[in-house]
């Protein structure tokens, strides 16, 4: 069964606007959980990741917020730009082998 | 810079055909990884190694296998290619409990 789950599968944003994709997990070890961003022909790279002893963290205009008790987490950005539409992951691993359990991923696109 | 080299960016094979999909990354990892993308799946785990010579079967490890002789270098194989095994292949590095690093990606189409 799918370790983590992540919605929405599209979503379609307003310059400026802000953009939320949400991810839900079972598995209480993960103790890491990056998201990652693709645009098209690339491979995916770390955009910002969280461990569960915060329930928040910013970089500029990307923030997680995790939610523990929920087993839940979501990235959200603020002010999307036209830069920012690509395909982002959400991950969760555990441990020091980083066997990453991956969403199945969110298209972004945001219209200027 | 983190960089995490795929041989090749396309490769089109016919079926049956043993295929072999090579990863280098020179970052000194001990975890490296290979898996699928699919549109709609994610990206699922094929295999995965904490060491040379180790492996572990992720996800989906059937019609696959892998190599790791040396750290740096992490290789997949498809014994024998089936159109079903058309998709995106990523292969990534890590070191343990951090962030993993992606290649460029192999887009495999099996005819």
């Amino acid at each position: 069964q799918q370790q983590v789950k992540q919605s929405p599968q599209s979503l379609i944003v307003q310059k400026g606007g802000i953009s939320i994709i949400n991810c839900a997990y079972e598995n209480t070890a993960f103790d890491y959980f990056p998201w990652y961003q693709q645009f098209p022909g690339k491979g995916p790279a770390l955009l910002i990741a969280i461990r569960p002893d915060v329930s928040e963290k910013k970089e500029g205009r990307f923030t997680i917020s995790f939610n523990k008790s929920a087993k839940q987490f979501s990235l959200h950005i603020m002010d999307s730009q036209p830069g920012d539409s690509a395909t982002y992951f959400c991950a969760a691993s555990q441990g020091n082998f980083n066997k990453f359990y991956f969403g199945s991923g969110t298209k972004l696109n945001v219209k200027p | 810079d983190v960089k995490v080299t795929q041989s090749s960016r396309y490769l089109v094979k016919r079926t049956g055909e043993k295929v072999f999909l090579e990863c280098v990354q020179d970052m000194d990892h001990e975890n490296m990884f290979w898996y699928r993308q699919d549109p709609g799946l994610g990206l699922r785990l094929i295999y995965f190694s904490y060491d040379v010579k180790m492996k572990e079967k992720g996800d989906i490890p059937e019609g696959y296998s892998v190599s790791r002789e040396k750290k740096e270098r992490f290789s997949l194989i498809l014994e024998s290619a089936s159109t079903n095994q058309t998709s995106m292949y990523l292969c990534a590095s890590s070191s343990p409990s951090s962030e993993a690093f992606f290649g460029q990606g192999t887009r495999l189409t099996v005819v």
